[in-house]
């Protein structure tokens, strides 16, 4: 069945440091993909999402990119910022009727 | 868009009760989700409506649950006999162009006791 694995957490980072979170997925066929954040008391948000093979999706300065050949869709930002403290989480869907997310990775902005 | 609603935000319940949580999504949107997220974990699917129409379940979704969305609008997800095991947060998303990503609501976070 379809599932995503996303690296464990948490990451500590200090401010202006480059994150990257993995998320590798398994799907049957072509799947849309979504990163997910949760800010501390607040429900999920979309951040970004892409929908095709090599589609980059990008949002608030973070980045992912769609990579069929390596099934993954590593979230990126090239500095980071304390409001950025939050849990991040991958998912994917195949037709709507069902999204299936990853464990979620913390995150932790020091200043 | 007064975004996905759900109430109530909190509910402790004794075990052996019953319980109903209520989501209203964003007016437009004709797909509603109920998913349970516990500490530390992702969301996990509970079922799927297009409109009225009940679409998809999940095996997790034991015979002690069920939802409905009566008119396509807003849905309810009612817990019998609850379980200390049924401790969660209960999310609601809607959406319209799924490949646009799902909305959520704030939550109901259940407390069996």
């Amino acid at each position: 069945g379809d599932s995503v694995t996303q690296m464990e957490g948490p990451v500590t980072l200090s401010e202006e440091a480059f994150l990257t979170i993995n998320c590798t997925y398994t799907a049957t066929g072509y799947p849309s993909l979504f990163w997910y954040v949760q800010y501390p008391g607040e429900g999920l948000q979309l951040l970004l999402k892409a929908t095709k093979a090599d589609d980059k999706g990008s949002n608030k300065g973070f980045e992912a990119t769609y990579r069929k050949e390596t099934t993954s869709f590593h979230l990126e930002k090239g500095s980071v910022q304390v409001s950025d403290s939050a849990v991040y989480f991958c998912a994917l869907s195949e037709t709507g009727n069902q999204f299936y997310f990853g464990t979620g990775t913390s995150l932790t902005v020091i200043p | 868009d007064t975004g996905v609603s759900q109430n109530p935000r909190h509910k402790i319940t004794k075990r052996g009760q019953n319980v109903t949580f209520r989501c209203d999504p964003i007016s437009e949107h004709n797909r509603l989700y109920w998913y349970r997220q516990t500490l530390g974990q992702g969301p996990e699917f509970l079922t799927y409506f297009q409109n009225e129409a009940q679409l998809e379940k999940s095996r997790l979704l034991s015979d002690r649950f069920s939802a409905e969305r009566p008119k396509g609008s807003f849905s309810t997800l009612e817990i019998q006999r609850t379980e200390q095991g049924d401790s969660a947060m209960y999310l609601c998303a809607s959406s319209l162009v799924w490949a646009k990503g799902l909305f959520f609501g704030q939550g109901t976070r259940l407390t069996v006791v």
